[in-house]
């Protein structure tokens, strides 16, 4: 069965205080690792898309990387306005239907 | 590229009600997927079409649920009977299909049965 594990659960961070957040997963051949942000009550916005191990992908104060295990959304430099859950998703070889994390909920203090 | 849009927004009901969510995907999508979310999760999956054909399933998903997608385009998803556990975000998200898909989604319908 694909597993995907998020973590941390939560995270704090002051205004320029750069992190990461990890996303384990476990799946029969990897199809594809999904980042998604989401704000209360919203639905997810896409972020990125990565399809191999070694891969990086940015976007402004976001990057992501791929592993063959984990995958990694570093924060640089954040802002109050990148507070919000970081949701994490992946497929596998099998099927198209993506396997979602629980979320890391990011909160920027400035 | 309007993008995925759903209706209602918000939906309060008394419980036994049924309720119908609808969903209109980005226009030259051709898979509609279904999703519920409860505070703290990610979306779990509940169906999928691929143009008017339901293709999946969760095994999770009660019979009281039901979705169609009549004409390949919008999609409805129907729950019968509603309980106090159906209460969540219920999320639509589409995508193209390819050898590696990207879904994109809407904003979701907030569910609560009283």
């Amino acid at each position: 069965e694909d597993q995907v594990t998020q973590s941390p659960e939560a995270l704090r961070l002051q205004e320029g205080e750069s992190s990461s957040l990890n996303c384990s997963y476990t799946v029969s051949g990897l199809r594809g690792l999904f980042w998604y942000r989401q704000d209360p009550g919203k639905g997810p916005e896409f972020l990125f898309t990565l399809y191999s191990a070694g891969e990086e992908k940015e976007k402004e104060r976001l990057k992501a990387t791929l592993t063959k295990k984990e995958s990694f959304l570093h924060i640089t430099a954040p802002k109050p306005e990148d507070s919000a859950t970081y949701l994490c998703a992946a497929s596998s070889g099998g099927s198209y239907i993506p396997t979602f994390g629980r979320g890391t909920s990011l909160i920027v203090h400035p | 590229d309007t993008g995925v849009s759903q209706n209602p927004r918000h939906k309060i009901t008394k419980r036994g009600q049924n309720v119908t969510f609808r969903c209109d995907p980005i226009s030259e999508h051709n898979r509609l997927y279904w999703y519920r979310q409860t505070l703290g999760q990610g979306p779990e999956f509940l169906t999928y079409f691929q143009n008017e054909a339901q293709l999946e399933k969760s095994r999770l998903l009660s019979d009281r649920f039901s979705a169609e997608r009549p004409k390949g385009s919008f999609s409805t998803l129907e729950i019968q009977r509603t309980e106090q556990g159906d209460s969540a975000m219920y999320l639509c998200a589409s995508s193209y299909s390819g050898v590696v898909e990207t879904q994109y989604f809407g904003p979701g319908t907030r569910l609560l049965v009283l």
